[in-house]
């Protein structure tokens, strides 16, 4: 198993630009999460999914928006890029299996909005 | 709402000496609790859990925790602190069986003296 990928691994965009952050899983997990990393901040929530068809919003999730139209799939998209969006994100899975509850996180994209 | 505090941003111990790493939280609700450990460049790794049962947590890597549910306390420790151990380390709390969501703290840098 690859387990969490996300790509790209670097970006840089211009203010008011837009783009899809990819991240994939090869589990069969049902939960899968965005998280942004800001220093001094640790890591927010920004989307989550339990499930291919259902979405909904975690602590930060003003400016990106997400779809799940596959287990496997949970992308993120910027409309609208602002230098605000300056950030490390990463992807995370979870089986949500009886006894399981682990949270598995990708490699992480570093987004610099200029 | 629940929320984590980890006290001291920035550790450092020398190599042998005990490493404590401080976690404190808020929660309505039983809690379930994390470690993760991130090393430069890379994810978010998990270092222990604490859902139910025995309140003294063995994870990986020679760490361990134990919830104190009347301090509200998930502190992490290690006896002896080797260079390998230099990373940032994050506690988190979650309250939904699934722990799509977790909330974390900012982050504690442990750094290694020779």
């Amino acid at each position: 198993n690859a387990g969490v990928t996300q790509t790209p691994k670097f970006q840089v965009l211009k203010t008011g630009q837009s783009m899809t952050l990819q991240c994939a899983q090869d589990m069969n997990h049902e939960y899968m999460s965005w998280y942004r990393q800001d220093p001094g901040m640790g890591l927010r929530l920004i989307h989550y999914s339990v499930g291919a068809g259902i979405t909904d919003q975690g602590e930060v999730p003003n400016g990106y928006n997400v779809s799940r139209s596959t287990t496997e799939d949970f992308p993120l998209r910027l409309l609208s890029a602002a230098p605000s969006q300056t950030s490390v994100y990463f992807c995370a899975s979870n089986p949500r299996l009886a006894g399981v509850d682990t949270q598995y996180f990708g490699p992480g994209t570093r987004l610099t909005v200029l | 709402a629940q929320s984590v505090t980890q006290l001291g941003s920035h550790v450092s111990v020398s190599e042998g000496a005990l490493v404590l790493l401080r976690c404190n939280y808020s929660s309505s609700v039983p809690p379930y609790l994390f470690w993760y450990v991130q090393y430069p460049n890379q994810g978010l790794q998990l270092l222990l859990k604490y859902t139910t049962g025995a309140t003294l947590v063995k994870g990986i890597n020679g760490f361990e925790a134990e919830f104190k549910k009347s301090e509200t306390s998930f502190h992490l420790t290690k006896p002896s602190a080797h260079m390998s151990d230099a990373a940032e380390y994050f506690c988190a709390v979650s309250i939904s069986f699934g722990n799509e969501k977790l909330t974390f703290g900012t982050g504690t840098r442990l750094t290694i003296i020779p």
